[in-house]
């Protein structure tokens, strides 16, 4: 079982309406949730993170997290075309050092 | 702001050269990742440090080593380039929480 596992894509989704990208994660000690876009040829960006159980806002953007269900997931509002990219989630655990890992990515594409 | 550079974003090499991949950030991160990333397998963590003169394998370290004598600056070191080394390479940093990436560098063995 992957550690970090992405809903399969590619999603497709029409402008303006939601996106929803979904990331569930073996390690129950984990304590910090991460959201990153990567558009094609370039490095990943931070969107979001998120430490504590429930909804966090952020603009268009909100990410839910459940630890009890090992879930987290990421909300687009209004998806516009520029928001086509491939999705990261990246999970840290109990250890320190900074140290991430990550899910597959989930290509999303936002179609006019 | 947050700034993480790399010092090539192209790079091509022969095979059996010695390849220098260099990462400088200037936010006083302790903690500096140098990761993989190819079509269908994800980013992987070749090698990460978490202080001066410090380093931790990551997944796939052969084939790699790493130097980072000051804190800003943590190199990559291809000992003896081969071609399934071609890839996209991406460096990271960061404090307890967020790793912020540089641009990355694409390098080709040929």
């Amino acid at each position: 079982q992957k550690e970090v596992e992405q809903n399969s894509g590619p999603l497709s989704v029409p402008e303006g309406a939601i996106a929803s990208l979904n990331c569930t994660y073996s390690d129950r000690g984990s304590q910090s949730f991460f959201w990153y876009r990567q558009y094609s040829g370039k490095s990943p960006e931070l969107i979001m993170s998120i430490y504590s159980n429930g909804d966090k806002e952020d603009g268009r953007f909100t990410a839910q997290l459940n630890k009890a269900s090992q879930y987290v997931s990421l909300l687009i509002r209004d998806s516009q075309p520029s928001d086509s990219a491939t999705y990261l989630c990246a999970v840290k655990g109990g250890t320190s050092y900074g140290k991430l890992t990550f899910g597959q990515g989930t290509i999303l594409t936002v179609h006019p | 702001d947050v700034k993480v550079t790399q010092s090539s974003r192209y790079l091509v090499k022969r095979t059996g050269e010695k390849v220098f991949l260099e990462c400088v950030q200037d936010m006083d991160h302790e903690n500096m990742f140098w990761y993989r990333q190819d079509p269908g397998l994800g980013l992987r963590l070749i090698y990460f440090s978490y202080d001066v003169k410090m380093k931790e394998k990551g997944d796939i370290p052969e084939g790699y080593s790493v130097s980072r004598e000051k804190k800003e600056r943590f190199s990559l070191i291809l000992e003896s380039a081969s071609t399934n080394q071609t890839s996209m390479y991406l460096c990271a940093s960061s404090g307890e929480e967020t790793q912020y990436f540089g641009p990355g560098t694409r390098l080709l063995v040929l």
